[in-house]
């Protein structure tokens, strides 16, 4: 089966770093993908992880260990627009199907 | 940029009744899902299409549901009779030439069974 934790909701500071965090547990991957969703839209791509380490891209980075089933969504100088939810999902199967984790409302204080 | 788009934004239909929702897929993308996300829920997989054939479907994905790729730009889901629970966001997602490739959603349709 698939399972996948992050946390509920989280707060951070306007200019300050967050580390969101993702453990999944799944019987085929193919990759660990995260996506940006504000309330009441689509979800939007941020990052994909395939192998192990870190993948920086502008203020967003994301690593993944594929031995310990656990990636991270690095945020940083965070705006006050990053506030919004963080879904942590993983692609398995032959034509790989998104399974999403419940997200992480995160909310950026000034 | 190119992007996915679906119609209609929003969808009032009364329980029991046939809806269709709409996505134009990126033109080049071969890959095509349709998910789904109850309010205050997860994303929800329903079903993957690919070379005009269902390559996997959901549990959720019952007899009540049908896809469609009916032209070469158009990929359509269909509920047959709407049930009250149906009620939710339906995000269209397509992939380009390899199912490994990122998914891109369009903005979704928000459907309301009464």
């Amino acid at each position: 089966g698939q399972n996948i934790d992050q946390p509920t909701e989280m707060t951070a500071t306007e200019g300050a770093i967050v580390q969101i965090n993702c453990t999944y547990q799944t019987s085929g991957f193919n990759g660990l993908f995260w996506y940006q969703q504000h309330a009441g839209e689509a979800p939007t791509f941020l990052s994909y992880n395939v192998l192990d380490g870190l993948e920086e891209k502008g203020r967003f980075s994301s690593f993944l260990s594929r031995s310990k089933g656990y990636s991270y969504l690095l945020l940083k100088e965070l705006q006050m627009k990053d506030s919004a939810s963080y879904l942590c999902a993983t692609t398995g199967g032959g034509y790989n199907k998104l399974i999403f984790g419940a997200g992480t409302r995160l909310a950026v204080h000034p | 940029e190119p992007e996915v788009t679906q119609t209609p934004s929003h969808q009032v239909t009364q329980m029991g009744q046939e809806v269709i929702l709409r996505c134009v897929p990126i033109s080049n993308h071969l890959y095509f899902y349709w998910y789904r996300q109850i309010l205050g829920q997860k994303v929800e997989f329903l079903v993957s299409f690919y070379n005009n054939e269902i390559s996997e479907k959901s549990e959720i994905f019952d007899d009540q549901f049908s896809v469609e790729r009916p032209d070469g730009s158009n990929f359509t889901l269909k509920i047959r009779s709407t049930k009250l629970e149906d009620s939710a966001m339906y995000f269209c997602a397509s992939t380009g030439g390899v199912s490994t490739d990122t998914q891109y959603f369009g903005p979704g349709t928000r459907l309301t069974v009464l």
